[in-house]
Order: C-alpha cells, then structure tokens, then sequence
C-alpha cells in the first residue's frame, strides 16, 4: 500500500493556468508538509499542516495555496502560473518531529 | 530558523571505498537528523536517522555521527556498491519549530566501478 500518494505524476501546463495537486497519506501521520525542489535539487519547504492546522507558510508567493480537508489529505493549488513554478512538487507526512515520508512527487513543467 | 550546510555537492569514490558527506546545523534546539537517500525519479527516503541524545548510530555500512557541541553530523557509507550512487540529504528538525525539517543542498554520490 502506498503511504504517501500524490497525484498526478506529471503536469505540463502553459503559463497564466490554474492546476492542482493532490496529496494523502494512510499512516494516521498528523504532519503533511509540501516542498519543492528545483533544477540543482534543492528542496525547499512550502508549508507545513499540523492537524489541518497551517503551522508553517514559508516565502511562497500567495498565488500558491494549500488546502487540507482532512489530517491524510494536503492539496496544493497554483493561481496563474508562471515559468519559474516549473519545479518538482513533493508533498510528505510526518509524526510531530520524526520522520518524514515523501510521496513520489509531481513533476510541474510551465511552457 | 534552522539553517543547514551540507559539503560536499558532489562526491565520486572508487567502488569498496567509504564515503563521507558532513553537515552543519544552527539552531541549537534541533534534535532529530535524518538522512535521506532520493534516487533517480523518486522522492525522498529515510536510510537513518539520530537523536541528539546519540552520538553515533550504525546501521550495517551506514553510520551517522552527531557533535552537538559543534552542531555538525557526518554520514559515512563504507565498503560502497554501484546501488548506493544516489542523492543523499541531511536535514534537521524538531527545535524551535517542531513540525520543520530543513534539509541540506544535497550531495550528488557516484560510485566508480
């Protein structure tokens, strides 16, 4: 069974678009967090939910928004998407200071 | 907030040879270190992790060491095999900001055969 799930794999999008990408986790984990990582493979934390509560919002531009309707699931939305959103998306879950399990990631390509 | 360094980027040794990948942390609160081993197309994976209350932890070829004093840990992989050629992260968490693990700029292994 997959732990963290993400969904879709791959996204190709023109520029100006609105898209979104989902993201559950099965292990009861109460910490769901998205990062991104760029071409060099840094990975750079977005946001971070604890109990669908928004505990951390890093220097992301609002036109990014996460949603969590429930503790499994952490769904991130792009408004008006731009070249230099192109990026790998990984969406990971956690107990409270333990480690964190990373879905398979989104590759994100802007044309 | 936390700060993680991590050397060197890129790092090629002969297969059977060790290979060691340092980081430094800077919040001192910090107290989980995990390492985090991403191959080609996947996302992140545990391969070990420390606490601050450890100063060395070993799992078969893979140890980490913590220095809390000097905030560094090191991952060392001995006895290499052309399997273990991936992108390796160290990262720190659990201070200031429990729920935020920040992790280092990556470390590109290549094992030589």
């Amino acid at each position: 069974d997959t732990a963290v799930s993400q969904t879709p794999k791959y996204l190709v999008t023109q520029m100006g678009n609105d898209k979104s990408i989902k993201c559950e986790q099965n292990l009861g984990h109460d910490t769901m967090y998205w990062y991104k990582q760029d071409s060099k493979k840094f990975l750079k934390i977005m946001f971070s939910y604890n109990n669908k509560e928004l505990i951390i919002n890093e220097t992301v531009p609002n036109r990014f928004s996460p949603k969590s309707p429930d503790k499994a699931h952490l769904n991130l939305h792009i408004n008006s998407l731009e070249l230099g959103d192109s990026a790998v998306y990984f969406c990971a879950s956690s107990r409270k200071g333990a480690e964190a399990f990373f879905g398979q990631g989104t590759r994100l390509t802007v044309v | 907030g936390e700060n993680v360094e991590q050397h060197p980027s890129t790092l090629s040794v002969q297969e059977g040879d060790s290979a060691v990948i340092k980081c430094t942390y800077s919040d001192s609160a910090s107290n989980y270190f995990p390492w985090y081993k991403q191959e080609l197309g996947k996302g992140p994976q545990l391969i070990i992790d420390i606490r601050s209350n450890v100063g060395e932890k070993k799992d078969q070829r893979i140890a980490v060491t913590l220095n809390k004093t000097a905030k560094h840990f090191s991952l060392h992989i001995t006895e290499t095999q052309p399997e273990d050629s991936a992108v390796y992260f160290c990262a720190a968490g659990g201070g200031s900001s429990a729920s935020k693990i920040i992790f280092g700029s990556g470390t590109r292994l290549s094992i030589r055969p």
